[in-house]
């Protein structure tokens, strides 16, 4: 599948401060934009996901806006706190039965 | 949500052998999907498994390299035969069921000495 673009690769905030990733696509059938949390030594976990029928999705401290015409797609954590310290992936996928295409992956860092 | 099981955690295996890595879902699935994650890399698709039918492999993963069982719509395994240190990387299964959420086994953490 068509690669997916995600920037930056790392990212240092202070505690309490937003950080912001971002992802762009190119796949016009990808309908699907979930967001990953991997710590070290575990399995991806799905934080987050978003479908193309709306633009922004929110929980707690987490949001996911999606610009589906210009092909990208936003992970937003508010008031940060060390343990949001992590790797995260985007990924996209169209319906489901199908695999999804990653990010090559953001490592942030918050800083107390 | 799915819940799987994925086992073993980790293991280290001697160069030459082959590990079998098993995931059991907590629903019935029609497609399971294998990763491999390298070391500091992300995920990358190794092979698509359908119940009832040889899996689908990615470019650059052969089915001699990675055989892959799909008994039944909650099980799967995948064998990494004849290994190298090379193949040292994280190992993921996943589910993505129509209209529902895409998610990840724990991960099988692979050294090969």
């Amino acid at each position: 599948g068509e690669n997916v673009e995600q920037h930056p690769s790392t990212l240092s905030v202070q505690e309490g401060d937003s950080a912001v990733i971002k992802c762009t696509y190119s796949d016009s059938a990808s309908n699907y934009f979930p967001w990953y949390k991997q710590e070290l030594g575990k399995g991806p976990q799905l934080i987050i996901d978003i479908r193309s029928n709306v633009g922004e999705k929110k929980d707690q401290r987490i949001a996911v806006t999606l610009n589906k015409t210009a092909k990208h797609f936003s992970l937003h954590i508010t008031e940060t706190q060390p343990e949001d310290s992590a790797v995260y992936f985007c990924a996209r996928g169209s319906s489901g039965n199908t695999p999804l295409v990653f990010g090559k992956g953001t490592r942030l860092s918050v800083i107390a | 949500s799915a819940v799987i099981s994925q086992k073993p955690s980790r293991d280290i295996c001697q160069r030459g052998t082959s590990l079998t890595i098993q995931c059991q879902v907590d629903s019935q699935v029609t497609m399971m999907f294998w990763y491999r994650q390298q070391p500091g890399q992300s995920l990358t698709l190794i092979a698509t498994a359908n119940q009832g039918s040889e899996a689908t492999y990615e470019s650059g993963f052969v089915i001699d390299k990675f055989p892959i069982s799909r008994p039944n719509l909650t099980f799967s395994t995948l064998t990494v035969s004849n290994m190298s240190p090379e193949d040292s990387s994280i190992y993921l299964c996943s589910v993505f069921p129509t209209g529902g959420e895409a998610f990840f086994g724990q991960g099988t953490r692979l050294t090969v000495v």
